[in-house]
């Protein structure tokens, strides 16, 4: 139990879509990160979100976007939905920059 | 191309022997290793973590060993239980401090512990 909790656990999203995906951090958590699992791939980072500001990015398009809330929680949103973004989403929350990251369980998206 | 590499797949033990997750990586520029375990279902667990400036760094049953001359780390289980049958990544830090929000996984290691 890691206190991050995301939802919905699973989605299923037409090609061309948009999706919005939601993370609840632990209280006094001000780090946010977000991270696309493909089958049988690592975690490949998304986003870092430090005091609701993006803190670096990693190799994905504008159609990948995020929030985060003063109340610890934080939204990963897809635009234009292809087949390719079909995986498991996950967040990770942690009191500060440069401390441990606790998981949530993911949300598995389909893209059909 | 691919900064972190876990080579092997999957690996399976007996329990209470010794279990050996090997990691490569690229990029001599990270500072910052860690291990996490993931159950089915589950996110990611923060196992055990290695700064560059050590070659060894252990917590209970768990040991991470690194070797920077040869980019390479591995994680040694000792004893193995059939509790640490999961799926085991490799992870790095682009960030000198530890920073764990912007990591470099591996595809992981699949890690079978029989009974």
């Amino acid at each position: 139990e890691t206190g991050v909790t995301q939802s919905p656990t699973h989605l299923i999203k037409t090609r061309g879509q948009q999706v919005t995906l939601r993370c609840s951090s632990q209280s006094g958590h001000n780090t946010v990160s977000w991270y696309q699992q493909a089958l049988g791939q690592g975690p490949q980072f998304i986003f870092q979100y430090y005091r609701e500001e993006e803190n670096g990015r990693g190799n994905f398009p504008p159609r990948f976007s995020g929030l985060q809330f003063p109340n610890y929680s934080s939204e990963l949103n897809v635009n234009a939905l292809e087949l390719d973004d079909s995986a498991l989403y996950l967040c990770a929350s942690s009191p500060d920059i440069n401390t441990e990251a606790f998981f949530g369980q993911g949300t598995r998206l389909t893209v059909v | 191309d691919q900064q972190v590499k876990q080579n092997s797949p999957s690996l399976s033990v007996q329990e209470g022997r010794i279990s050996i997750l090997n990691c490569d990586y690229t990029n001599s520029m990270f500072d910052y290793f860690l291990w996490y375990k993931k159950y089915p279902a589950e996110g990611p667990t923060f196992l055990i973590s290695i700064s560059s400036i050590k070659d060894k760094n252990e917590d209970g049953r768990f040991t991470v060993f690194l070797n920077k001359s040869a980019k390479h780390l591995s994680l040694h289980i000792v004893p193995s239980q059939p509790g640490d049958s999961a799926v085991y990544f490799c992870a790095a830090s682009p960030n000198y401090g530890g920073s764990q929000g912007n990591l470099i996984f591996g595809k992981g290691t699949k890690l079978s512990v029989k009974p």
